[in-house]
């Protein structure tokens, strides 16, 4: 089993849509929970970040985290085709790793007009 | 704050060729962190440095690399007789251990490794 998984995709939503990309994880001691974009040929870019249960909304974007089902998700509204991208789900272990990110594959979104 | 920056961006070189890769995190972050990434794959950690200390190396990282920090400010990636394995971009991230943004991770552009 994956340390952390997504569905690689692709997911595709028409303009205007939200899109819902989700993503699980093993480490019951994972502390914290990122959401990164990278757009093809570059790094990838912190867009979100979630430390407790429950949701956390910054502008168009809203991620999720359930502790006990070991879930975390992102929810982009109002999809632009600017958010073409794939979107990388890391997260932090807790204890003496604390800080080190464990990154799954990523899910490509693709937004069409 | 200039950013994460990565230099060269990208390096060719031929199998058995030793390369160093530099990184300068942001000013006041003292962690540094390294991670590797092959197509279709997300970043996979490689090691990490609390300003001059390396606290923890990958157990998949061969013996062939190593990274330094001397000065708890930039660092140094070297990897030794180079591999067609181990083309991938190289990518540098740092962080706070204090502030607003404690943990946030913040990478610079990458440096793609091509090894013929």
């Amino acid at each position: 089993q994956k340390e952390v998984e997504q569905n690689s995709g692709p997911l595709s939503v028409p303009e205007g849509a939200i899109a819902s990309l989700n993503c699980t994880y093993s480490d019951r001691g994972s502390q914290s929970f990122f959401w990164y974009r990278q757009y093809s040929g570059k790094s990838p870019e912190l867009i979100m970040f979630i430390y407790s249960n429950g949701d956390k909304e910054d502008g168009r974007f809203t991620a999720q985290l359930n502790k006990a089902s070991q879930y975390v998700s992102l929810l982009i509204r109002d999809s632009q085709p600017s958010d073409s991208a794939t979107y990388l789900c890391a997260v932090s272990a807790g204890g003496t790793s604390y800080g080190k990110l464990t990154f799954g594959q990523g899910t490509i979104l693709t937004v069409h007009p | 704050d200039t950013g994460v920056s990565q230099d060269p961006r990208h390096k060719i070189t031929k199998r058995g060729q030793n390369v160093t890769f530099r990184c300068d995190p942001i000013s006041e972050h003292n962690r540094l962190y390294w991670y590797r990434q092959t197509l279709g794959q997300g970043p996979e950690f490689l090691t990490y440095f609390q300003n001059e200390a390396q606290l923890e190396k990958s157990r998949l990282l061969s013996d062939r690399f190593s990274a330094e920090r001397p000065k708890g400010s930039f660092s140094t990636l070297e990897i030794q007789r180079t591999e067609q394995g181990d083309s991938a971009m190289y990518l540098c991230a740092s962080s706070s251990t204090s502030g607003r943004h404690v943990y946030e991770q913040y990478f610079g552009p990458g440096t793609r490794l091509t090894v013929t």
